[in-house]
């Protein structure tokens, strides 16, 4: 079946430009998480869905970032003012909640590159 | 807070040869979850294996299996027979069972035609 798909997978942008990147879990899964990997690290913990209500918004790094998952299924994280610390790589996350427990599937993520 | 370190930036392995790639992590739960995720440049994350840590028994994958000290906090991963499509950043990652990973820094596995 189809796995988690984002898109744009390269996204260049201007200093100061909104950006919107999207994810498509995996259908029927209830949790979408998105990170953020920047060069050479781990990826971290930006926010999380339970369907439509995002129930953490902990990791979000400034309130530039604001993510959406309106109808519970794609998810939307926008990114305005873009900085060039914003630079990295976007990664989406899909997880069936109750099946296999805690287990992320990820898509192929999103490359950011502020210049 | 949780932590999750790996202190091996890089590895190299002989193609065929076993390898181990370290993971230590801190937490304060009593239940929990640890991965191993494979990232090779392509950016996918693929699982690799996983390890719940109320389970005394190590994780086996095939190739890949787990040595769990719970007490000591540690999780590392032996890749047996190591192939040349084993070439990844592998990282660690522990969940306490709610929802968000925490990752570490990752490992750089090189192997060795």
């Amino acid at each position: 079946g189809a796995g988690v798909s984002q898109s744009p997978r390269y996204k260049v942008a201007k200093r100061g430009q909104d950006v919107a990147l999207r994810c498509d879990p995996i259908s029927g899964h209830v949790s979408l998480f998105w990170y953020q990997q920047a060069l050479g690290q781990g990826p971290e913990f930006l926010t999380y869905f339970q369907n439509e209500a995002q129930l953490d918004k902990s990791g979000l790094p400034s309130d530039r970032f604001f993510a959406e998952r309106p109808e519970g299924s794609v998810s939307t994280l926008k990114i305005q003012r873009t900085q060039q610390e914003d630079s990295a790589v976007y990664l989406c996350a899909s997880s069936l909640w109750g099946n296999h427990p805690y287990e992320q599937y990820f898509g192929p993520g999103t490359r950011l590159t502020v210049t | 807070a949780q932590t999750v370190t790996q202190s091996q930036p890089e590895m190299s392995v002989q193609e065929a040869e076993t390898v181990t790639l370290s993971c230590t992590y801190d937490t304060s739960e009593s239940d929990y979850y640890l991965f191993w995720y494979k990232q090779p440049p392509s950016r996918q994350m693929i699982l690799v294996i996983r390890q719940e840590a109320y389970k005394q028994q190590n994780a086996t994958e095939n190739r890949f299996s787990v040595n769990f000290q719970k007490a000591a906090k540690s999780f590392s991963l032996k890749i047996s027979d190591s192939q040349l499509g084993d070439a990844a950043m592998y990282f660690c990652a522990y969940s306490s069972g709610t929802y968000k990973y925490i990752f570490g820094t990752g490992t750089r596995l090189k192997v060795l035609a």
